[in-house]
């Protein structure tokens, strides 16, 4: 069974520019999250969708980050305009819904340097 | 607010040698999960606790979970150094799916 694809692996941009990162989850998976680690810190959710649909965006800045996922498959992660505090990885997961499967699968991360 | 809290967060120990790291978190939860991350890789699930008192167990590691006290531990068994890695514990607060992280355990074991 194939794993979280996630793309790019690292990227590096200056400060302004947009970026976006791609995820596409385990299949059969309905819930897909987006985090966001900084050095030496745990996993930070951003965004939980549910099929196409947003569960939990509270901890999204949505001032600069968006995020969709498009019939509730693969999903992107755009920021606009990118800050030096933006350097981060993110990481995308998938699970199963529901009671079928507590367990979360992550991909390998999308590596961000702001510049 | 669900705040999860880990400790040590820094643990350098001898090979051979046994401990403990802890995870507290703040409010009711029924379900807990450990994962291990290597320098630059993603994180990787090493143990799922879905009730009081559960206890789990893959080779050197045990996880067990107290839900009353809101507190799990993952003991190490006589470390070896492929061991070293940070160890996350994470809570879904209250069946959300919604999933914290707690500040990680940097664990290096010396030869």
């Amino acid at each position: 069974e194939a794993g979280v694809a996630q793309s790019p692996r690292y990227k590096i941009i200056e400060k302004r520019q947009s970026v976006a990162f791609w995820c596409n989850p385990i299949s059969g998976h309905a819930t897909l999250y987006w985090y966001q680690q900084i050095l030496g810190q745990g996993p930070k959710l951003l965004i939980q969708f549910q099929n196409n649909g947003v569960v939990d965006d509270s901890q999204l800045p949505k001032d600069r980050f968006s995020a969709e996922r498009l019939k509730g498959v693969d999903s992107t992660l755009k920021i606009q305009p990118a800050k030096l505090e933006d350097s981060a990885v993110y990481l995308c997961a998938s699970r199963l819904f529901g009671t079928s499967g507590y367990e979360q699968y992550f991909g390998p991360g999308t590596r961000l340097t702001v510049t | 607010e669900l705040k999860v809290e880990q400790n040590p967060l820094f643990l350098s120990m001898q090979e051979g040698k046994n401990y403990t790291i802890y995870c507290n978190y703040s409010t009711t939860s029924d379900r807990l999960y450990w994962y291990r991350q290597d320098p630059g890789k993603s994180l990787e699930s090493l143990f799922v606790l879905l009730s009081n008192g559960a206890v789990k167990q893959e080779g050197r590691l045990m996880a067990s979970l107290d839900t009353k006290a809101r507190l799990s531990t993952l003991h190490i068994t006589a470390a070896v150094h492929d061991l070293s890695a940070t160890y996350f514990c994470a809570v879904d607060g209250s069946g959300t799916y919604k999933y914290i992280f707690g500040t990680g355990t940097r664990l290096k074991v010396l030869a």
